[in-house]
């Protein structure tokens, strides 16, 4: 399915900058969800959010700050980041029960400098 | 604590070539396990979920399996396509966290 779409694709931005990711998806789920991708390392849960709800925080911090303003959008909102945080940032959506299959986007490519 | 480890971390296959991926996992209250197929810039695309040990499904050259405490992904004779990184997940109960292995890079020979 092909139902979850990421903009922008790539990203550089400096460590000053403000910037946003946005993510929407078509497929009619309630629950959507912010993982970082890093190399060697297994994705990493950010944010969760359940019929707008944030329902998991990762421990992830302040500089970035997710925004849910309905089950279809999802954005991730990014203020003086580091340079350890570039990387792959994927969006993906479920229905939200147990055990639905969870569907990405092709992510954003961030790169800090 | 829930958690998902992957088997082996790369793989090289000839074309033609059978092999197995392995993902152990132990979670408390299995609600699914997850298998993806991923190239590189690219986001996770969906293979198979499995919900109870025994379950078996299959796609093209591609069966996925699921034990108590881990799952295969067997490829049978591959083709240079099915080269990409396999990822496993799973997701368990109470939660809405699908927690994920680091993947198997496979790449197939021609």
């Amino acid at each position: 399915e092909t139902g979850v779409t990421q903009t922008p694709r790539h990203l550089v931005m400096g460590m000053t900058n403000k910037k946003s990711l946005k993510c929407e998806q078509h497929l009619g789920h309630n629950a959507m969800y912010w993982y970082k991708q890093s190399a060697k390392k297994p994705l990493e849960l950010m944010f969760v959010y359940n019929f707008k709800e944030q329902t998991e925080n990762n421990s992830v911090p302040s500089r970035f700050s997710p925004e849910c303003p309905n089950s279809s959008h999802l954005f991730l909102h990014l203020h003086t980041l580091q340079p350890e945080d570039s990387a792959l940032y994927l969006c993906a959506s479920s229905s939200g029960e147990g055990g639905n299959t969870i569907y990405f986007g092709e992510g954003s490519w961030l790169t800090v400098v | 604590e829930d958690q998902v480890t992957q088997s082996p971390e790369a793989l090289r296959l000839q074309e033609g070539e059978s092999s197995s991926l392995n993902c152990s996992y132990t979670v408390s209250g299995l609600r699914g396990l997850f298998w993806y197929r991923q190239d590189p810039g690219k986001g996770p695309e969906f293979l198979f979920t499995l919900y109870s040990a025994g379950e078996e499904k299959e796609k093209e050259r591609l069966k996925a399996t699921l034990t108590k405490k881990e799952s295969f992904l067997h490829i049978t004779a591959p083709k240079p396509e099915d080269s990409a990184t396999y990822l496993c997940a799973v997701h368990a109960s109470g939660t809405y966290k699908y927690i994920f292995g680091t993947g198997t890079r496979l790449k197939v020979l021609a």
